[in-house]
């Protein structure tokens, strides 16, 4: 079976401070995994994807995530946070050579100023 | 290139009658998915699409859902004798399917569905 849990609903940063999200899985088989981002009032952007290669996968706006098997663990960071990264962010999961992907239940960040 | 677009943008409609929320993949995508996402909720698959093949339909909440996929490209989605709790946003993805299996889903902006 194949599911992904985001460990925090909501989490609020400083300005210039790391942002930490987090992304557990469970997958029968290798998984490809992707995060998105959801600006309020806009269509969903691709961060960033594991795909069996790299285990440390950069992304799009200074995101990273390392991709942690012993862990199934595949956790979201920034070095320093910006303002325009308030957003909603989904941790995905699909095993590989199946076309079904499992969304987790988002995690809202918020940067203070 | 475009992107994978969706109409209406907004739809407001009254308990009990029928809507249709259509799809254009991306040129070349063969995989289409249809998703809801609701108010404060992460997103709820409903139906995938992968070339000829039969749909993956084991997402649709109830058979008053349904959609198709003409000529492997625009897809609608039809909610019959719609409920208050079918508001919410519909959101489309296609993508290309790699050797390896899925790729990269890109989304389309959504369908904002409001039932009164």
């Amino acid at each position: 079976a194949q599911s992904v849990t985001q460990l925090d609903s909501h989490v609020s940063v400083s300005e210039g401070t790391p942002v930490l999200l987090r992304c557990n899985y469970s997958s029968s088989y290798s998984p490809s995994l992707f995060w998105y981002v959801q600006h309020p009032n806009k269509g969903l952007q691709l961060l960033l994807k594991y795909t069996s290669a790299a285990t440390l996968v950069k992304g799009i706006n200074g995101f990273e995530a390392e991709f942690k098997k012993s862990e199934t663990s595949f956790h979201l960071t920034k070095p320093s946070a910006h303002m325009s990264d308030a957003a909603e962010y989904f941790c995905v999961v699909t095993p590989l050579n199946f076309n079904k992907f499992y969304f987790g239940s988002g995690t809202k960040l918020n940067v203070k100023p | 290139g475009a992107g994978v677009s969706q109409s209406p943008s907004n739809k407001v409609t009254e308990k009990g009658k029928d809507v249709e929320l259509r799809c254009d993949p991306i040129s070349g995508h063969t995989a289409l998915y249809w998703y809801r996402q609701s108010l404060g909720q992460g997103l709820e698959f409903l139906i995938y699409f992968q070339g000829n093949s039969a749909p993956d339909k084991s997402g649709l909440p109830s058979d008053r859902f349904s959609a198709e996929r003409t000529g492997g490209s625009v897809s609608t989605l039809t909610i019959q004798r719609t409920q208050q709790e079918d508001s919410a946003v519909y959101l489309c993805a296609s993508s290309r399917i790699a050797s390896g299996g899925a790729d990269t889903q890109y989304f389309g902006p959504g369908t904002r569905l409001t039932v009164l």
